[in-house]
């Protein structure tokens, strides 16, 4: 079956850059999704189709995809940005709701 | 505002039955697709199941032939019935709403969940 790989945990401190990573071998082809996961709460939607930010979300969300590697970047991450992330896609047959492993970001 | 709001989770024996409901507010359920996602504790998400908008279902082959996804025009509400459950379906249950862009699913709003521990 079709694997979404992310590293299991990234840490930065408040204001700097955090890069979270997901390697799919389709991702060249179909389009990345990420998803922000707080501690007890439900997922939301930070970006859509690689980097697409839906209302609400905050402009230091950003996404890019290249070859087959798509990144979620926050630009001056915040303490408020401490959860887990995860990425979402569709493999090369078109079978979808593929979620990655998961990446924890700590901001501290 | 769109809202969906999950309950009927609890505690049962393995082997059981449990049906789980999400109410829906802000848009219609039977015009939309809708799924059920679950999480294990500490662990990932796993998409378990989905209802297009023409009724039509389909399965993650770890519930396919114990759980059915329905929903209920009248009352605006997407249901999971979940039959012979298992140690290994305990998770929190979450529904959310899929739209369909770019020839590609995704979800876009979803619930707070409901906790199912299957134990005896």
């Amino acid at each position: 079956s079709y694997e979404l790989t992310q590293p299991p945990s990234v840490s930065v401190s408040p204001g700097q850059t955090a890069r979270i990573t997901c390697s799919g071998d389709a991702l060249p082809k179909k389009y990345a999704y990420w998803y922000q996961q707080k501690s007890g709460q439900a997922p939301v939607l930070v970006i859509y189709e690689d980097s697409k930010r839906p209302s609400g979300i905050p402009e230091r969300f950003s996404g890019s995809s290249s070859g087959t590697m798509a990144t979620l970047t926050i630009s001056g991450a915040q303490v408020e940005d401490e959860a887990d992330y995860y990425c979402y896609s569709t493999d090369s047959s078109g079978n979808p709701w593929v979620f990655g492993g998961g990446t924890k970001l700590t901001v501290l | 505002e769109v809202q969906l709001v999950e309950s009927g989770g609890g505690l049962i024996q393995p082997g059981g039955s449990l049906r789980l409901s999400c109410a829906a507010s802000g848009f219609t359920v039977s015009s939309n697709y809708m799924s059920w996602v679950r999480q294990a504790p500490g662990k990932g998400l796993e998409w378990v199941s989905v209802i297009y908008g023409g009724g039509s279902t389909d399965y993650a082959d770890s519930v396919k032939g114990r759980f059915t996804i329905s929903r209920d025009y009248s009352k605006n509400t997407l249901y999971l019935q979940m039959n012979s459950l298992r140690a290994e379906d305990t998770a929190v249950y979450y529904c959310a709403r899929v739209r369909y862009s770019s020839s590609q699913y995704y979800f876009d709003y979803w619930g707070q969940g409901t906790l199912v521990t299957v134990s005896s």
